[in-house]
This record gives structure tokens, C-alpha cells and sequence, in this order.
């Protein structure tokens, strides 16, 4: 079946270490996005890529890196200099311009 | 300014009874789109609606129902006849298509819903 695929579902991580959530689409989606998302709160774009090989910091992007090597992926690192890491990760899809957000199942860090 | 505002954080109703969420948007754009997706508690946003700015038609699924009205700039969404399979995090949505930075959505902060059996 066609969708988004994030792992690990559950990620613990010691303060200083750098993690990698991965994120897969089987959508065909040009547009994919990564979003924080905190207790009791909205949904925040850390970056965004519409095309392979390019990408968009978002609103908070500070901390965190992401590549788009290939259509289908596009992995985000937590990198050590996020000062609060701990969230729920979401990645999502969409057509170019005119389409919804497809979303994974999400991705929940915490930091030890 | 943000630019998705949903103003009721919490509802509770009781099974069977309806209740409208409210979501008002701001956007300069005369072409957007607005979206409606549901969160349960398992995490996971799925998608319910989508409508453009050229269709003020208002649309029913079920015992979902939304009403849009650009003079208001309000894009609400009721379920009739609740149940509690219907509790979840709701989250209005706007994206403005942009041919230079792509498709940029909006998210309001959400609204708790909590069906009372």
C-alpha cells in the first residue's frame, strides 16, 4: 500500500549524541516536510524539500539537518546543538501546490 | 500573526450530541486551499477535507459536515450525532501555493475533542 513509512516509532538519545529519524514515501510526492510537534501544541515545520537535492529551513530549523538524495526519502538529524529535542516528530507529503499533507505515524524522541 | 486560528482549545460533549469546531483563517492569496485533519491518540494526523478558495460549496461525509464561508474567512467543521471513536486532537489547516517556495501550510494550535460515552 502507497504511504509514508517513519522509524524508529520510539527513540531515546543521551544529551550530546546526534539521531537520524528516517522517513519514507512510496506516494511518487515531489513536496516532502518534517514537522515538531510539543505537548498540547500545534504543528511546527523544521524544513521542507520540493525537489531532490534541495530543501527549505522552516520555521525552526535551528539544530536540526535534513538531505533529499532521493525522491522517496528524506531523512532529519537531531544534531547535539537542539536544545530541546524532545517531541513528537511528524514527516508528511504532498503533490506540488495544490495537494493535502499525507503523514507518517510519527516519531517520538526523548532525550535522557 | 498566526494565521490559523482555532480559539477552542478543549470540548467535551456527551456521545450523541453535536458539536461544531471553529477555524478561521487569514491569507491575502485570492488561491488557497483548507484542510481539516483529525489526530487520535495514536498520533498520527489523517487527512478529512480539503477545499480551494473557488468552492464555497458546503460539503457533508457522513456525520461530517463543513461549512466555508470567505466572507467570514471561517472554514468550520461539525460532527453530528458524536461518538466516542470521534475523540481526538482536530487541526484546521491552510496552505498558500507559492510557484517560488512551494506549497506553505498553516496549522492552527488544534482543538481537544473528548466524547463523553
Amino acid at each position: 500500500d502507497g504511504g509514508i513509512t517513519q522509524s524508529p516509532k520510539y527513540l531515546f538519545r543521551k544529551e550530546g549524541q546526534n539521531v537520524t529519524l528516517s522517513c519514507e514515501q512510496n506516494l511518487n510526492h515531489d513536496a516532502m516536510y518534517w514537522y515538531r510537534q510539543d505537548p498540547g501544541q500545534g504543528l511546527r515545520l523544521i524544513y521542507y524539500s520540493q525537489i531532490v537535492n534541495d530543501f527549505q529551513k522552516g520555521d525552526i530549523a535551528e539544530g536540526y539537518s535534513v538531505s533529499r538524495e532521493k525522491k522517496e526519502s528524506f531523512p532529519l538529524t537531531v544534531t547535539s546543538a537542539q536544545k530541546n529535542p524532545t517531541a513528537f516528530y511528524l514527516c508528511a507529503s504532498s503533490i506540488l501546490n495544490t495537494g493535502e499533507l499525507f503523514f507518517g505515524e510519527g516519531s517520538r524522541l526523548t532525550v535522557l | 500573526a498566526q494565521k490559523v486560528t482555532q480559539a477552542q482549545t478543549e470540548i467535551s460533549v456527551v456521545e450523541k450530541e453535536d458539536v461544531t469546531l471553529d477555524c478561521v483563517y487569514e491569507t491575502r492569496d485570492t488561491t488557497y486551499y483548507l484542510f481539516w485533519y483529525k489526530q487520535p491518540p495514536s498520533g498520527e494526523l489523517v487527512f478529512l477535507i480539503r477545499r480551494n478558495s473557488f468552492d464555497e460549496q458546503n460539503e457533508i461525509s457522513g456525520r461530517y459536515s463543513w461549512n466555508f464561508q470567505k466572507s467570514t474567512s471561517s472554514f468550520n467543521f461539525t460532527i453530528t450525532a458524536s461518538q466516542v471513536v470521534d475523540s481526538a486532537v482536530y487541526f484546521c489547516a491552510l496552505s498558500e501555493p507559492n510557484s517560488n517556495t512551494g506549497n506553505q501550510f498553516y496549522f492552527g494550535t488544534g482543538t481537544s475533542l473528548t466524547v463523553i460515552p
